[in-house]
């Protein structure tokens, strides 16, 4: 109940192309999802965050869907540049008074090919 | 603002030796967190403290981990004796100890135990 599962775990676009990457979760007491994009050497920095109050959150060319009934939410990313290539993981997480413990999923490696 | 900082970046000792990874969190960041990413894997939570106390250390894979965080401030896991499994990046994260709060994460110590 705690695993958030996450696809594909690759994905190759050309410039400009919408990349869309999946993640499914089963703790129905998750209550905050953000999306972390991670370069080579760096740690995971948050990139965009949605409360399942809502169904849609966008952030410049970053576009969180969220489907409550389903348990799924995605990543969209308009018009991708070779600089959006990065690791993102999506995560899920239940705020409590103290803070946040995420569930993260394996990753999804995106490469922007220009 | 310094952001979270971790040493070392990289470390490589043989089994059954003993590493300590340090984590300086964000100034006035009263949570703490460590994460662990295996082998390509999700990133797996180890433990969250809330100032020095541990809030949750349900992550933590046996007793041969030990986290401290003395004083409230930086933090310290030590792992001891290691073993071939622990191989990984260790990621610290601090966040505010307020509701809708990001958390921010250092870059990683890279452990390799041979």
């Amino acid at each position: 109940q705690q695993q958030v599962k996450q696809s594909p775990q690759s994905l190759i676009v050309q410039k400009g192309g919408i990349p869309i990457i999946n993640c499914a979760y089963e703790n129905t007491a998750f209550d905050y999802f953000p999306w972390y994009q991670q370069f080579p050497g760096k740690g995971p920095a948050l990139l965009i965050a949605i409360r399942p109050d809502v169904s849609e959150k966008k952030e410049g060319r970053f576009t969180i869907s969220f489907n409550k009934s389903a348990k799924q939410f995605s990543l969209h990313i308009m018009d991708s540049q070779p600089g959006d290539s990065a690791t993102y993981f999506c995560a899920a997480s239940r705020t409590d008074n103290y803070g946040q413990n995420f569930v993260f999923g394996p990753g999804t490696r995106l490469s922007v090919l220009p | 603002e310094a952001g979270v900082t971790q040493f070392p970046s990289h470390s490589v000792i043989e089994k059954g030796q003993t590493v300590t990874l340090r984590c300086d969190p964000i100034s006035g960041h009263d949570n703490l967190y460590w994460y662990r990413r295996v082998m390509g894997k999700e990133i797996k939570f180890l433990l969250h403290f809330v100032k020095e106390s541990k809030q949750d250390e349900s992550g933590m894979p046996n007793n041969r981990f030990l986290a401290e965080r003395t004083g409230g401030t930086y933090s310290t896991l030590k792992v001891q004796p290691a073993e071939l499994e622990d191989s990984g990046v260790y990621f610290c994260a601090s966040s505010q100890q307020t509701r809708n709060t990001e958390a921010f994460f250092g870059q990683g110590t890279r452990l390799t135990v041979v």
